[in-house]
């Protein structure tokens, strides 16, 4: 089946910092690759998505590239703050339906 | 626009008994739904697609007689464990598909139920 990683597993930043996360999938045929970030006791929440006809997406502080041919993409965040602190999931879609992958996640803490 | 409910967010039961979670789409009709479970610091594993009015698709694994789902219509849908016993206390979660042109590869989530069996 298909095997979606994160990396790292954990990242620490200071406040102001910039923080990368790597999702990488072995689906070829994924064609939409959206991240999610999930606080304590909650659900995931849509933070940026981007589809596989686009290299890069921009909102505000936060950006996803996408590599298509090595199969990875990432979410930058710029000048974190501590409300960035949570769990963080990409969630590549499978080919041919709707459903989602969700990857292994990355905890971040933005430290003040 | 786009919310998602679940009802209840947390809910105790006993071993053996059956426990219902709802999920709904508020402002929003919904085709299709899905259903994750999360442990403890794990990611979100699908368990099944649930479509309005057909029965519901699962994942590898799961066992379709001890998670009953129904969706019944284009808002609801039911996530029903029957029998349930202390390995199936988790975080369950629902999500539903956008029906727009333009949002119709998104999932909402909802805000989860935290299951206890005791």
């Amino acid at each position: 089946g298909e095997n979606v990683e994160q990396h790292p597993s954990t990242l620490s930043v200071q406040e102001g910092d910039s923080a990368v996360i790597k999702c990488t999938y072995s689906d070829s045929a994924s064609n939409y690759f959206p991240w999610y970030k999930q606080e304590l006791g909650k659900g995931p929440q849509l933070i940026i998505d981007i589809r596989s006809n686009v290299g890069e997406k921009k909102d505000q502080r936060i950006a996803v590239t996408l590599n298509k041919t090595a199969k990875h993409f990432s979410l930058h965040i710029t000048e974190t703050q501590p409300e960035d602190s949570a769990v963080y999931f990409c969630a590549p879609k499978t080919s041919g339906t709707y459903k989602y992958i969700f990857g292994t996640g990355t905890r971040l803490k933005v430290l003040a | 626009g786009a919310v998602v409910s679940q009802h209840p967010s947390w809910v105790i039961c006993k071993s053996g008994t059956s426990v219902k979670i709802e999920c709904r789409s508020l402002d929003f009709q919904a085709t299709t739904m899905f259903w994750y479970r999360q442990f403890p610091k794990q990611s979100l594993m699908l368990m099944a697609t649930s479509n309005e009015g057909s029965k519901a698709t699962y994942e590898q694994g799961v066992e379709k007689d001890k998670f009953l789902i129904n969706h019944a219509s284009l808002t609801l849908s039911t996530l029903t464990v029957t029998s349930a016993h202390p390995e199936d206390s988790s975080f369950y979660i629902c999500s539903a598909r956008g029906t727009s042109k333009t949002a119709r590869y998104e999932q909402y989530f909802g805000p989860g139920t935290r299951l206890t069996v005791t």
